[in-house]
């Protein structure tokens, strides 16, 4: 069975500060897609970043950067020059390729870091 | 393109009654995705729908039920409300596979008295 850990419940930081979001994962299968979403205050999973597991290339995105490393089962996230608006719960979330169905689609999620920027 | 609506995005019910929540896809999105999320348990998956049928199932009870419409739409209905069954209600939609990233709507916030 496939499972995502998060294992930071909370973490505050201050403005400008840089932060990392710890994100590892378990799976028995050999392809899968990994996930990260943002779900501020008002309730949207927003959809940051997807990476599949045949591709550890890290990938930067403004001040978002994330490092893939399928010899430790880890997708960590890090924001650069932390800001107010990146206050938020972020989830990581796995998803395999063979479902019950074929093709069929089911997110497994961590249970979410939450972040607060402090000004 | 407008993205992944949900309604109501708020709703109070009493225990034993019933409840429908709806969700409209992006536009050409096939796939459809329910997931609940609660303090307790997270984010967990529900079921998924493509082409009107099922194609997938979580681990909940059969007073949880879905379909879907020929135009993607989808309805998820809860039977007999529990008090657990207070909870945010998100739906997602993606093209067609596994490999399609999922959209998330805003949610429908049910409470249950």
């Amino acid at each position: 069975a496939q499972k995502v850990t998060q294992a930071q419940t909370e973490i505050s930081v201050v403005e400008k500060e840089d932060v990392t979001l710890d994100c590892v994962y378990e799976t028995r299968d050999t392809t899968y897609y990994l996930f990260w979403y943002k779900q501020p205050p008002s309730g949207e999973l927003v959809f940051l970043i997807r990476r599949n597991s045949f591709d550890e290339q890290n990938e930067i995105s403004g001040r978002y950067s994330w490092n893939f490393q399928k010899s430790t089962s880890s997708f960590n996230f890090t924001i650069t020059a932390s800001q107010v608006v990146d206050s938020a719960v972020y989830f990581c979330a796995l998803s395999e390729a063979r479902g019950s169905g074929a093709g069929s689609y089911q997110l497994t999620f961590g249970k979410g870091t939450k972040l607060s920027v402090i000004p | 393109k407008a993205g992944v609506t949900q309604t109501p995005r708020y709703l109070i019910k009493t225990r034993g009654q019933q409840v429908t929540l709806s969700c409209s896809p992006i536009s050409g999105h096939r796939s459809v995705s329910w997931y609940q999320q609660t303090p307790g348990q997270g984010l967990q998956f529900l079921f998924e729908y493509f082409s009107e049928t099922q194609r997938n199932k979580g681990n909940f009870p059969g007073r949880f039920s879905g379909r879907q419409f020929s135009n993607s739409r989808s309805e998820m209905n809860v039977s007999t409300l529990e008090l657990g069954d207070s909870a945010l209600y998100l739906c997602a939609s993606s093209l067609v596979t596994s490999e399609d990233t999922q959209y998330f709507g805003p949610g429908t916030r049910l409470t249950v008295l």
